[in-house]
């Protein structure tokens, strides 16, 4: 069970990139890494998902190494409306419930 | 395309009264989740149904909280009888599958308080 582990906070200015890593070290083969934003009285909200290399889309871009230990979440040109908590999660089609709990995630605040 | 739907949004009960939560998947989702999300921390899996049939309740405290999906729509999760650490936010969500790669949707959960 691969087990994440995230910075709990990270501040940032309007404009700036802003990159999130993720650390998994016990990653499966199988296993898929997804990012989820989660605001203030609000289910979570899927961002981006892959299994390796880069993967973007209109909103982030995902980084994984050859060797897939860890994980970059990157925001392009962050806004106050990005203040959220992001989440990483790591897990495959056989895992467990316990793949989709997810953890403390990090706390981004977008400053002015 | 409609979101997932719960109600209701807001529950406050005393310990030991029993509560249920509803939910409405998204139309054509096999796949639904309840989490459970204490304050500061990050959303909990209790149970994964996949049409109706459970796929993994390993987490559902089972002496206390039970959920149904019948007829694989709509889904009913209840707590009998509170505790005071049930105090949480129950979040339903749903995905077409549960083969990678997929995405959940979550619904905007019930606010669940014990007194």
């Amino acid at each position: 069970l691969a087990k994440t582990t995230q910075p709990i906070s990270m501040d940032s200015y309007e404009g700036q990139e802003v990159n999130i890593t993720c650390s998994h070290n016990n990653i499966a083969t199988n296993d898929y890494i997804t990012w989820y934003q989660q605001f203030p009285s609000q289910g979570p909200r899927f961002i981006i998902q892959g299994y390796k290399t880069k993967v973007t889309n209109e909103v982030a871009s995902l980084f994984i190494p050859a060797d897939r230990k860890s994980s970059t979440l990157s925001l392009p040109r962050v806004s106050l409306s990005d203040t959220a908590v992001y989440y990483c999660l790591v897990g495959s089609s056989s895992g467990s419930a316990r793949q989709l709990t997810f953890g403390s995630g990090t706390q981004l605040t977008v400053l002015p | 395309e409609a979101g997932v739907a719960q109600s209701p949004r807001y529950k406050i009960i005393e310990k030991r009264q029993s509560v249920a939560f509803w939910c409405n998947p998204i139309s054509g989702h096999a796949t639904l989740y309840w989490y459970q999300q204490i304050l500061g921390q990050g959303p909990k899996l209790l149970i994964q149904f996949q049409n109706n049939g459970v796929v993994d309740d390993s987490q559902l405290p089972k002496d206390r909280f039970s959920a149904e999906r019948l007829k694989g729509v709509d889904s009913t999760l209840k707590i009998q009888p509170a505790k005071l650490e049930d105090s949480a936010v129950y979040l339903c969500a749903s995905s077409l599958t549960d083969s990678y790669p997929y995405e959940q949707y979550f619904g905007p959960g019930t606010r669940l308080t014990v007194t």
